[in-house]
C-alpha cells in the first residue's frame, strides 16, 4: 500500500547537468501530475498525465519533460539544470477527474541546483 | 486560468483557539480540496469539497459554490495543527488542481 513513490528524496546538481525525478503510484490512478513548490510558495503544474501516452503542459513546463508509458510511472526530466529549478518537486496521482477521492501526494525531492 | 486566494496568509494562535481561513476562487469549479503541509514538507490531503459542509474530528469546512468561497475551521487548535494549509481547485474542463498561496499557521503552547 506504497501509494505515490518519489526518489530521490534528496538531490544537489551543478548547472547544466540533468536528471531525472522518479515518480510512481500503486493505486492504478489514470491522471498523474508535476508540481513544483518554491521556498513560502504555493506549488505550480509543471505537466500532467491523464494516461498512459497522453501528456500536457502545466503552468511552468519550461525546462523541464515527461513521459508516461505506463499508467504506474511519470518520470520529469530536467536536461540543462538552472538556479531557478532549485525547488521542491511533488508527484501526486488521482482516479479521475473530479474524483471524490481526491489527490494523493509523494512525500517530495528536494533539488538544489549549484 | 483559475484564480485562487487565500486569507489569511500567516496566523498566529494560542493552543486552544479557533480558526477560520479562507479561500476564495474566481470561477466555477469542479473540484475543491484542502491540504495540510506539516512542517516537515508533507501534504496531507484534509478535505474533498467542491460544496457543502464536512467535519473530521476539529476540522471542518464548507464551500458554497455559487459564492465561490470556501472556509476551513480548526476548532480547540494544538500544536499539530502548525504548518501551511493550502486550498487547491480543479476548473471544469480541466485536468489541472490549482493551488493558492497558503495560509501559514503556527499554534504554540
Amino acid at each position: 500500500n506504497a501509494g505515490v513513490t518519489q526518489t530521490p528524496k534528496f538531490r544537489i546538481l551543478k548547472i547544466g547537468q540533468s536528471m531525472t525525478l522518479q515518480c510512481t503510484q500503486d493505486m492504478n490512478h489514470n491522471y498523474m501530475y508535476w508540481y513544483r513548490q518554491d521556498p513560502g510558495m504555493g506549488l505550480k503544474l509543471i505537466y500532467y498525465s491523464v494516461g498512459a501516452g497522453i501528456t500536457d503542459k502545466g503552468e511552468v513546463p519550461n525546462g523541464y519533460n515527461v513521459s508516461r508509458s505506463t499508467t504506474e510511472d511519470f518520470p520529469l526530466r530536467l536536461e540543462l539544470a538552472a538556479p531557478s529549478q532549485t525547488s521542491v518537486y511533488f508527484c501526486a496521482s488521482s482516479l479521475a477527474l473530479g474524483t471524490a477521492y481526491g489527490y494523493t501526494f509523494g512525500s517530495g525531492t528536494r533539488l538544489t541546483v549549484v | 486560468g483559475i484564480q485562487v486566494e487565500q486569507s489569511p496568509p500567516d496566523l498566529i494562535l494560542q493552543e486552544g483557539a479557533n480558526s477560520t481561513l479562507r479561500c476564495n476562487f474566481s470561477d466555477s469549479v469542479n473540484n475543491l480540496q484542502w491540504f495540510h503541509q506539516n512542517p516537515w514538507g508533507q501534504l496531507i490531503n484534509l478535505f474533498y469539497i467542491p460544496s457543502g459542509t464536512k467535519q473530521n474530528g476539529r476540522l471542518s469546512a464548507t464551500t458554497v459554490a455559487t459564492e465561490r468561497y470556501s472556509l476551513l475551521y480548526i476548532s480547540s487548535s494544538q500544536t499539530t495543527d502548525s504548518g501551511v494549509y493550502f486550498c487547491a481547485v480543479e476548473g471544469y474542463n480541466t485536468d489541472k488542481l490549482i493551488f493558492g498561496t497558503g495560509t501559514r499557521l503556527q499554534v504554540f503552547p
